[in-house]
């Protein structure tokens, strides 16, 4: 079964540097690997979403991710955060065939001012 | 609207009581999901539909869990005899059905039970 694994349940950075979260993925095939983050009192908004092809993908709100396969990982980055960036990010994969995604525990980013 | 409406968004339950929650996806949307979110947790998968049809309710915590989409639009989570650890965040997304995966999620109801 797939899982997925956020090592860092708490990150602070200060505003206008750089950001990497990191995502951690088992699963024995090609993933279909997504990005979300959820503000205080929200649902979940999708950042940006992997596929297939280029493993470098855009979202948006100016962030991106990539897959590499051979460290079965989707980590996510920013190169400049804003205080509106400070939120719970939360990785998530899917299976084929399988529908629901699975998600990992949550990073949750706090930006100083 | 324009996303995925849940309501209520907040609700407090004596335990035992029975609660029922309920989801208004994306218009035209097939597919649908129900996910409970624990305090300090990701979401985790509970059921899903595709039209009317539950095919896959593998999540559901137990018998006490039940959900319907009857006419392939609205559907409704129902809680029978709430217990503590049934308090959570339960969150319904809905996607197209060519692209299930990227679900689009509502605000969430946060149930309290005490």
């Amino acid at each position: 079964a797939q899982s997925v694994t956020q090592p860092d349940i708490h990150i602070t950075v200060s505003e206008g540097a750089s950001l990497e979260l990191r995502c951690n993925y088992s699963y024995g095939a090609t993933p279909y690997l997504f990005w979300y983050v959820q503000s205080p009192g929200q649902g979940l908004q999708l950042l940006l979403k992997y596929f297939s092809g280029d493993t470098l993908v855009q979202g948006i709100k100016g962030f991106e991710a990539e897959f590499k396969r051979s460290q079965s990982s989707f980590n996510l980055r920013k190169p400049s955060v804003h205080w509106s960036d400070a939120a719970e990010y939360f990785c998530a994969v899917g299976a084929a065939g399988a529908q629901k995604l699975v998600f990992g525990q949550g990073t949750r980013l706090t930006i100083n001012p | 609207g324009a996303g995925v409406s849940q309501s209520p968004r907040y609700k407090v339950a004596k335990r035992g009581q029975d609660v029922a929650l309920r989801c208004d996806p994306i218009s035209g949307h097939v597919s649908l999901f129900w996910y409970q979110q624990a305090l300090g947790q990701g979401p985790e998968f509970l059921t899903y539909f595709q039209n009317e049809a539950q095919l896959d309710k593998s999540g559901l915590p137990s018998d006490r869990f039940f959900a319907e989409r009857p006419e392939g639009s609205v559907s409704t989570l129902k809680i029978q005899r709430t217990q503590q650890e049934d308090s959570a965040v339960y969150l319904c997304a809905s996607s197209f059905g060519q692209h299930p995966y990227e679900q689009y999620f509502g605000p969430g109801t946060r149930l309290t039970v005490t």
